[in-house]
C-alpha cells in the first residue's frame, strides 16, 4: 500500500462545474496536508494546506479533511479550462519534515 | 520577492559522468529539501538541510547521491557515475511556516 493513494484520473468535468479531487493517506499519525498544482512541465504550486478535520475555504478552492477516516479532498468551484493540470496530494507524516506525495490526479476542464 | 531558483534547467549527461545541480532558496529560509520527480509520479523525498546541517538523507536512492549545504544556503546535489535510471527531474524546495515553495526544477536525462 502507498503512504499516500490518488486515482491518475484524468478526471474530466466541463467548464463551470465542480471538480472533486480525493486523497487517502495510511500514516495515521500525519497532521499537515496540502494540495499543490502542477502543469504540464512546471514545478508544483501550493494551492491549499490543511490541519485541522473539517473543511478550509480560500476562494473557488475547498480543501476538506477527515483523520478518522485518514481522507483529504480538494474541491474545485465554477471549474475553469486554467484549472486543467495534475494535483498533488502531500502529507508530513508523523515526526517527518519532509513531504510524502501521491502520484496525482490529473484534472481536464472541458470548454 | 525572488523565489526558489535552480541551475542549470536542463542537463544532458553521458552515462558515467558526474553531475552537479545548484538551489537557491528563498533569503532566509532555514529548511532546503531535494526531491526527484519520475515521469508521471509525484515528487519523492531525497534529503533535507536545515541550515548547513543534513539532518535526512534517507531519500537518496545510492550513495552515487550526495548533497551539501555548507553556508546554510545555497545547495548542491552531486550524482557520480550517472546512470539511466537517474533521469527526472530534481526538485529543490525551500520551507517557511510548514509550506514548502519548490524551484523550477533541474530536468536531467542521461544517455
Amino acid at each position: 500500500q502507498k503512504e499516500v493513494e490518488q486515482n491518475s484520473g484524468p478526471l474530466s468535468v466541463p467548464e463551470g462545474a465542480i471538480a472533486s479531487l480525493n486523497c487517502t493517506y495510511s500514516d495515521r499519525g500525519s497532521q499537515s496536508f496540502f494540495w499543490y498544482r502542477q502543469y504540464s512541465g512546471k514545478s508544483p504550486e501550493l494551492i491549499m494546506s490543511i490541519y485541522s478535520n473539517g473543511d478550509k475555504e480560500d476562494g473557488r478552492f475547498t480543501a476538506q479533511l477527515n483523520k478518522a477516516s485518514q481522507y483529504v479532498s480538494l474541491l474545485i468551484r465554477d471549474s475553469q479550462p486554467s484549472d486543467s493540470a495534475t494535483y498533488l496530494c502531500a502529507v508530513k507524516g508523523t515526526g517527518r519534515r519532509a513531504l510524502t506525495f501521491g502520484s496525482g490526479t490529473r484534472l481536464q476542464v472541458q470548454p | 520577492g525572488a523565489g526558489v531558483s535552480q541551475s542549470p534547467r536542463y542537463k544532458v549527461a553521458k552515462r558515467g559522468q558526474d553531475v552537479a545541480l545548484r538551489c537557491d532558496p528563498i533569503s532566509g529560509h532555514v529548511s532546503l529539501f531535494w526531491y526527484q520527480q519520475a515521469l508521471g509520479q509525484g515528487p519523492e523525498f531525497l534529503t533535507y538541510f536545515q541550515n548547513e546541517a543534513q539532518l535526512d538523507k534517507s531519500g537518496l536512492p545510492s550513495d552515487r547521491f550526495f548533497a551539501e549545504r555548507p553556508e546554510g544556503s545555497v545547495s548542491t546535489l552531486k550524482i557520480q557515475r550517472t546512470q539511466q535510471e537517474d533521469s527526472a527531474v530534481y526538485l529543490c524546495a525551500s520551507e517557511s511556516q510548514e509550506t514548502q515553495y519548490f524551484g523550477p526544477g533541474t530536468r536531467l536525462l542521461v544517455l
